[in-house]
């Protein structure tokens, strides 16, 4: 079964540090998405990617997160100054139509900042 | 950002039994709702998704939809102990908007 890959699975990072995230979607996906759960919370809508370019993001997602897919394939996030605030578990998901019929996530990376 | 509601739970039911779950949601306007089950420490997983109002089945699971009153639930058949985790209901307008999910315990 086709599967989301994320790395790397945990990552701690002292504050102030830049961590990138890293995703490969399914191979004929064309929607991507970043979605965070902090701990204890629900799953929150990030960002999402369509035709190289951002499609939507909510008021999470502000000037220190980016998001790019460098090489066509690598789907990534970019935290450009951590926060302890950050420490959450971050998921990549992808969907090959708007509608999500097919959406499926990644294991998700666990980010530490301490 | 869409709202979407959810009984916290925790639901406890025996083996074999119904689980029942319940989710509202606040935009007349949504046209898709998904169910996802989260495992401890582990990602979404799509269980199903209905668009039409009423009833839509796949194997234990049965989803119900009632767009009138903007009620969403997820019954579970044949409760088995490998079905405890929690439950995410989710509202698709080209992103999907959570609940905070029911947790639900099969005692064997």
């Amino acid at each position: 079964e086709p599967e989301v890959t994320q790395t790397p699975s945990h990552q701690v990072t002292q504050m102030g540090q830049e961590v990138i995230l890293r995703c490969v979607p399914i191979s004929n996906h064309l929607y991507f998405y970043w979605y965070r759960q902090i701990l204890g919370q629900k799953v929150e809508f990030l960002v999402s990617f369509y035709n190289n370019e951002i499609s939507e993001k909510s008021e999470i997602f502000d000037d220190q997160f980016s998001v790019e897919r460098p090489d066509g394939s690598n789907f990534t996030l970019k935290i450009r100054s951590t926060k302890l605030e950050d420490s959450a578990m971050y998921f990549c998901a992808t969907s090959w139509d708007r509608d999500n019929t097919e959406a499926f996530f990644g294991q998700g990376t666990r980010l530490t900042v301490v | 950002q869409k709202e979407v509601e959810q009984n916290s739970g925790p639901l406890s039911v025996p083996e074999g039994a119904i689980a029942s779950l319940n989710c509202t949601y606040s935009d007349r306007g949504s046209q898709s709702f998904f169910w996802y089950r989260q495992y401890s420490g582990k990602s979404p997983e799509l269980i199903m998704f209905i668009y039409s109002n009423g009833d839509k089945e796949d194997g234990r699971f049965t989803a119900q939809l009632n767009k009138a009153s903007q009620y969403v639930s997820l019954l579970i058949r044949d409760s088995q102990p490998s079905d405890s985790a929690t439950y995410l209901c989710a509202v698709n307008d080209y992103k999907l908007s959570f609940g905070a999910g029911t947790t639900v315990t099969v005692r064997a």
